[in-house]
């Protein structure tokens, strides 16, 4: 079945430092990948949609400046914390769906990183 | 977007014990599934379900699409059972969260 794999499973980081997560599709090709943000106790937040070759898409309330993407090929996209903060403390999962077909297929989630900013 | 809803919000279930999870949703939606998430976070997909009846061993999910709703059925349940479940759904790609089920599962 289809894989995604996310790394790291967990980072600790001192405020003010940058932190990279990667999420890969190991058996599929992705055009599309998701990013999601879960706190404890909650749901998982959609954050931006990761888009092979061009800009990520936002969404409302999420500061693109502040989590950049990059998905530079179809197997591979990046999140990046910049300049983290303690509130950034959470828990990161990507998703990814095999390029063919497209919406009509599930998603797959990585095992998530788990990031805390002291 | 589309509006998950997600009932009830906690349930505790004697071990044996059958349950029915339930998941609303605003409009119609080309995807849909439900994950059970373990204590490390973990999504493990149970079922793709935009519609129809699926069973994968104790558990079955149906999706009445033209209703806009899905149920998960939990037969049987074991202290393993425990954990959060969330139905996702989505209509252009972009799959939103309920606020899960948080199910504990007694001995």
């Amino acid at each position: 079945g289809a894989v995604v794999s996310q790394h790291p499973s967990w980072v600790i980081c001192k405020s003010g430092t940058s932190v990279k997560i990667e999420c890969r599709s190991l058996d599929f090709q992705a055009t599309t990948m998701f990013w999601y943000r879960q706190f404890p106790k909650q749901s998982l937040m959609l954050m931006a949609t990761s888009n092979e070759g061009s800009k990520a898409t936002y969404e409302q309330g999420v500061e693109k400046d502040k989590f950049l993407i990059n998905h530079a090929s179809l197997t591979l996209s990046t999140l990046t914390v910049t300049s983290a903060h303690p509130e950034d403390s959470s828990f990161y999962i990507c998703s990814a769906r095999d390029s063919t077909p497209s919406y009509n297929s599930p998603l797959h989630f990585g095992n998530g990183t788990r990031l805390t900013v002291t | 977007g589309i509006q998950v809803e997600q009932s009830p919000p906690d349930l505790i279930l004697q071990e044996g014990a059958n349950s029915t999870l339930r998941c609303n949703f605003s409009d119609s939606v080309n995807n849909l599934q439900w994950f059970h998430q373990n204590p490390w976070g973990q999504l493990i997909n149970l079922f793709y379900i935009p519609s129809g009846t699926k069973q994968n061993g104790r558990l079955s999910a149906t999706t009445v699409a033209t209703e806009r709703y899905s149920l998960l059925y939990i037969s049987s349940s074991q202290t393993t059972d425990s954990g959060v479940y969330f139905c996702g759904t989505d209509s252009w790609g972009k799959l939103q969260f309920g606020a899960g089920t948080q199910v504990v599962v007694t001995p």
